[in-house]
């Protein structure tokens, strides 16, 4: 199975700061089809997850254009420029590109 | 608007098998897939399969296969995952999602205890 390796584990930050989340995989999450289907999600305490960004760096409907997600193959970036207090929880990246799908550790955002 | 709805919260003893639905709502479920997903508190997400409503064609981790089973009902709109010879290893939220997580049902937590 890929494995994503996250980091940092847990991320302690003031409203207006900007922070990124890094998600390394095991294997190239390039699919033979072209696509890179790297995710990020959001769970907030309590919550279901949310999807925040699709296929490595496109926003999903609805969600704030703070966030923002980049990279490539085998390491992956998201990036959120200026946090809000609603901000705070658990993000994961998540591959669909091999079978089965797989979830990284998790980042857990802190508000000081 | 697109929404999720799962059953309600199930505490089942060690052998028996549990059957959790999620019935959804704004959207054509009939053309969609939808995946089901586990998680233990304070942990990361597990993913369990994959059902595709229009055939009922299923794919699934190997870790859950004899575990699980999805099902669909296209006259509902609503997925089924039934978890059988359940243990203690299977306590658990259970969340379904559509397609690959572009919208989450709230979660059902399953309790497995004598």
């Amino acid at each position: 199975d890929v494995v994503l390796t996250q980091t940092p584990p847990t991320l302690s930050a003031t409203i207006g700061q900007s922070v990124s989340i890094s998600c390394r995989s095991s294997q190239s999450l390039l699919d033979s089809d072209g696509d890179t289907y790297l995710n990020w999600l959001l769970q907030r305490p309590g919550q279901s997850p949310q999807l925040l960004i699709y296929s490595v760096s496109n926003l999903e409907s609805g969600v704030p254009n703070r966030f923002s997600g980049s990279g490539s193959e085998t390491d992956f970036t998201l990036k959120i420029s200026g946090v809000e207090a609603e901000d705070l929880g658990v993000y994961y990246c998540m591959q669909a590109t091999h079978a089965p799908l797989t979830f990284g550790s998790g980042t857990k955002l802190e508000i000081k | 608007q697109v929404k999720l709805q799962q059953s309600g919260a199930e505490l089942v003893k060690p052998g028996a098998s549990v059957k959790l639905s999620c019935k959804t709502s704004g959207y054509t479920f009939s053309t969609s897939y939808m995946s089901w997903f586990k998680q233990i508190p304070g942990q990361s997400i597990e993913w369990i399969g994959m059902i595709y409503a229009g055939d009922g064609g299923t794919g699934y981790n190997q870790k859950f296969k004899g575990k699980a089973t999805l099902t669909v009902d296209t006259s509902s709109s609503t997925a089924y995952m039934d978890l059988s010879s359940l243990t203690t290893e299977d306590s658990a939220v259970y969340f379904c999602a559509r397609g690959l997580g572009a919208g989450w049902g709230q979660g059902v937590m399953v309790t497995v205890s004598s």
